[in-house]
């Protein structure tokens, strides 16, 4: 079964550092997403990537956030300067072209201290 | 901002009980998926339902779209202890800027004892 995969599983940072999350998405999607889910909280979501490009982002998604598929494998998502609520699990996610394929990665824990 | 609503939040039972999880919404979603997550892991698709009024059936699961697509039910059978976990709701409106956004709800801890 083909799987989307997370690292870390888990990262602690000091806050005001730069983190960066990475993805390796399942190889034949075509959409690509981050999602986050705080500590008892929603899953809600960040960002949507199609076509090399952002396509969609949440309010949550602001100047402190950028993705990148660097090398058209990996799916990467940046945190310039971390604050303590930025703490969460946070997810990536593919799909196909339609919604049955929609798969989750495992996720990285996030812990800013 | 469309909201989903899960009900109820917990739920424990005997083993071999039936239970019923219900999403409500006063918004109309393109689809709705159910995702099963458990601690430290990435929710799994369980289904996706996309026709007002559609059932699909999971060996012991039961999932319904309501037929003004604005909610969905999750029916279990005679639930097993492997049952055990947090089910979610999400939905999915297709169409102009979306790229396929998931809306989710707040989940529902289900646990089955022995």
């Amino acid at each position: 079964e083909p799987e989307v995969t997370q690292t870390p599983s888990h990262q602690v940072t000091q806050m005001g550092q730069e983190v960066i999350l990475r993805c390796v998405p399942i190889s034949n999607h075509l959409y690509f997403y981050w999602y986050r889910q705080i500590l008892g909280q929603k899953v809600e979501f960040l960002v949507s990537f199609y076509n090399n490009e952002i396509s969609e982002k949440s309010e949550i998604f602001d100047d402190q956030f950028s993705v990148e598929r660097p090398d058209g494998s990996n799916f990467t998502l940046k945190i310039r300067s971390t604050k303590l609520e930025d703490s969460a699990m946070y997810f990536c996610a593919s799909r196909p072209t339609t919604f049955y394929g929609y798969t989750f990665g495992s996720g990285t824990r996030l812990t800013v201290v | 901002t469309q909201l989903l609503e899960q009900s109820p939040q917990f739920l424990s039972i005997q083993e071999g009980e039936n239970l019923t999880v219900y999403c409500n919404s006063s918004s109309v979603f393109s689809s709705l998926q159910w995702y099963r997550q458990e601690p430290g892991e990435g929710p799994v698709l369980l289904v996706t339902v996309v026709t007002g009024g559609e059932v699909k059936k999971l060996k012991r699961l039961t999932f319904q779209f309501g037929d003004a697509r604005k909610d969905s039910s999750l029916h279990i059978t005679a639930a097993q202890p492997g049952d055990t976990g947090l089910y979610l709701c999400a939905g999915y409106n297709a169409g102009g800027t979306s790229y396929g956004k998931l809306t989710f709800g707040q989940g529902t801890i289900l646990t089955v004892h022995p």
